[in-house]
């Protein structure tokens, strides 16, 4: 069975600082796609990053990156320089390359707070 | 070009009430797909639709949830005699195809007095 886990329940920090939410993952696919999602307080789902399982290249977009790694089975998500407007909660998430449903599989999810 | 619609954005029944929730997909995007977050809980896989068709509802709650995406109009999800269990916030996603990336919409928050 898939399975996402983001230990990290909440994380606070002072504005400016990086932070990296950690995600690891199960599956016993050798083919998949990893997300992360944010949910803002406003409540809906902003789509961050989609990763093939094929592409190990860590990705960089502004102050965001992400570290896959699939010796470990993780891919990390790293803020540089956070800001306020980080807050939020952010999930990561698996699906297999479907064959049927693409069900996504989230964590738990991680409440970030960026104090000014 | 218009994200995942979704209405009413909250909505409050009583126990025993019907709950329908609406679901317009991006433009260009025939898959949809619903998802459940119960509160202080992830998001969970409920059902996965195609233009008529359900594909997989193997998340659904076997008795008083249905779904349907008709050849016209909006995704449904209907709940009925809802109890306060299904109080949550439901999320529908779509994608353009089935390996494509789900975009999701602000989800509808349903409160059962």
């Amino acid at each position: 069975a898939q399975k996402v886990t983001q230990a990290q329940t909440e994380i606070s920090v002072v504005e400016k600082e990086d932070v990296t939410l950690d995600c690891v993952y199960e599956t016993r696919d050798t083919t998949y796609y990893l997300f992360w999602y944010k949910q803002p307080p406003s409540g809906e789902l902003v789509f961050l990053i989609r990763r093939n399982s094929f592409d190990e290249q860590n990705e960089i977009s502004g102050r965001y990156s992400w570290n896959f790694q699939k010796s470990t089975s993780s891919f990390n998500f790293t803020i540089t320089a956070s800001q306020v407007v980080d807050s939020a909660v952010y999930f990561c998430a698996l699906s297999d390359v479907p064959q049927g449903a693409q069900k996504l599989v989230f964590g738990q999810g991680t409440r970030l707070t960026i104090n000014p | 070009n218009a994200g995942v619609m979704q209405n009413p954005r909250h909505l409050v029944r009583r126990r025993g009430q019907e709950a329908r929730l609406r679901c317009s997909p991006m433009k260009g995007h025939s898959h949809v797909y619903w998802y459940r977050q119960l509160p202080e809980e992830g998001l969970k896989f409920m059902v996965y639709l195609q233009k008529e068709n359900i594909i997989d509802e193997s998340g659904m709650p076997k008795e008083r949830f249905s779904a349907e995406f008709p050849k016209e109009g909006p995704s449904i999800l209907r709940i009925q005699q809802v109890v306060r269990g299904d109080s949550a916030a439901y999320f529908c996603a779509s994608s353009r195809d089935l390996q494509e990336t789900q975009y999701f919409g602000p989800g509808t928050r349903l409160l059962v007095l």
